[in-house]
């Protein structure tokens, strides 16, 4: 079955440090890979995502991710995190066989002043 | 376009009472699903939807009634409601999710305490 793991439930970085948020897929074919951000109050926001090609995606906000087959990972980065960008973030991998996108449990990233 | 709305934002409900989230989009998607969102577990799918008259179970179907009697509408009925219901629920649809480039729009959720 398939499934998404993000290991960090919290991760602090000070404000201009660069951020790296972990995601593991488990998905038999090619998967088709997302991120999403989750201001405090709000809906889900597309950050990006990858289906195919260029295993580096760049997405909104200064964000990028590398999808690494070998190593079943889809990494959120940013060079120089804002204090706007604390949030919840997700890692989610949709399913073509049943219409499904299934979501990690997220990250909750802190910026400190 | 109002994008995916939701009503009620916020919900209290005892014990056994039933309610309908409600759900709409004004953008034609034809896919449109629920989600329910509690702390440390992310979003699990409840029930979705690939076009009207058509609906499937997600991962935690039960307890949850959905129909899909138009396009632009996509109800989530709770029949006798439990604790372990409360939770914020997310509506979210795209054009044609049997294309998996087809982004998902979420709504604001609805936040619902079950008493």
């Amino acid at each position: 079955a398939q499934s998404v793991t993000q290991p960090d439930i919290h991760i602090t970085v000070s404000e201009g440090a660069s951020l790296e948020l972990r995601c593991n897929y488990s998905y038999g074919a090619t998967p088709y890979l997302f991120w999403y951000v989750q201001s405090p109050g709000q809906g889900l926001q597309l950050l990006l995502k990858y289906f195919s090609g260029d295993t580096l995606v760049q997405g909104i906000k200064g964000f990028e991710a590398e999808f690494k087959r070998s190593q079943s990972s889809f990494n959120l980065r940013k060079p120089s995190v804002h204090w706007s960008d604390a949030a919840e973030y997700f890692c989610a991998v949709f399913s073509d066989s049943s219409y499904k996108l299934i979501f990690g449990s997220g990250t909750r990233l802190l910026v400190r002043p | 376009n109002a994008g995916v709305t939701q009503t009620p934002k916020f919900q209290v409900l005892k014990t056994g009472q039933s309610m309908t989230l409600q759900c709409a989009q004004d953008m034609n998607h034809e896919y449109m699903s629920w989600y329910r969102q509690d702390p440390g577990m992310g979003l699990r799918l409840i029930h979705y939807s690939v076009g009207a008259g058509i609906t499937d179970q997600g991962e935690v179907p039960n307890g949850y009634n959905v129909s899909r009697s138009t396009t632009e509408d996509f109800p989530l009925r709770l029949l006798s409601a439990a604790p372990s219901q409360t939770s914020v629920y997310f509506c979210a649809s795209s054009y044609n999710f049997q294309a998996a480039q087809e982004t998902q729009y979420f709504g604001p959720g609805t936040r619902l305490l079950v008493l």
